[in-house]
């Protein structure tokens, strides 16, 4: 089976960079996601990409695929006090999608 | 164009009760997908389901749980006789027929309670 890994936590000071970083192990996977998880909320979809790209680029977002390694890395530039909460990355797996812990991203004032 | 809905948002029930969650996908989505979140982890997948069809039950535990996704109505999520390691936030969510299973927008979730 499949097993995504991602750090359990990190912090930074607003307006800084935020790099969160996930390994996953299916390299049969076409796509891979990033959702955001607020507390007691849902998950919202920030971001997805192909497995044939190796870099996508939206607004403060930047992905990073490195498939030889199975990387992946979510980079929000100018992070602000509302980015504060859980991140997930997940892989396509067929008609589901495999789900890493999640990321506590903590912002500083 | 209202997202994925589920109901109710939080659910107690005591052990040995039945717990019945529903999902209703986005407007112009016929495919949708189950997931839990214990506490303090990520979502596992649960099962995914087209119009009157269950597809993919591989996460779904053998016994006590079932779902259903009929013809006219919301999903539903049904589980028998809960137990404490029930209690979870249960997601739905949804993707339309042609994107093949890319793209599933999540509901808020029921947070299911045990007591």
């Amino acid at each position: 089976g499949e097993d995504v890994e991602q750090s359990l936590f990190l912090s930074v000071r607003e307006g800084d960079s935020s790099v969160i970083n996930c390994t996953y192990t299916d390299s049969s996977s076409t796509y891979l996601y990033w959702y955001k998880q607020e507390p007691g909320a849902g998950l919202q979809l920030l971001t997805y990409i192909f497995s044939n790209m190796d870099m996508k680029q939206d607004q403060r977002l930047t992905v990073l695929l490195n498939k030889k390694d199975k990387h992946l890395s979510l980079r929000i530039a100018d992070t602000q006090t509302g980015d504060s909460a859980i991140y997930f990355c997940a892989e396509q797996s067929g008609n589901m999608l495999t789900f890493g812990g999640g990321t506590r991203l903590m912002v500083k004032p | 164009n209202a997202g994925v809905m589920q109901n109710p948002r939080h659910l107690v029930r005591r052990r040995g009760q039945e717990a019945r969650l529903r999902c209703s996908p986005m407007k112009g989505h016929s495919h949708v997908y189950w997931y839990r979140q214990l506490p303090e982890e990520g979502l596992k997948f649960m099962v995914y389901l087209q119009k009157e069809n269950i597809i993919d039950e591989s996460g779904m535990p053998k016994e006590r749980f079932s779902a259903e996704f009929p013809k006219e109505g919301p999903s539903i999520l049904r589980i028998q006789q809960v137990v404490r390691g029930d209690s979870a936030a249960y997601f739905c969510a949804s993707s339309p027929a042609t994107s093949g299973g890319y793209e599933q927008y999540f509901g808020p979730g029921t947070r299911l309670t045990v007591t």
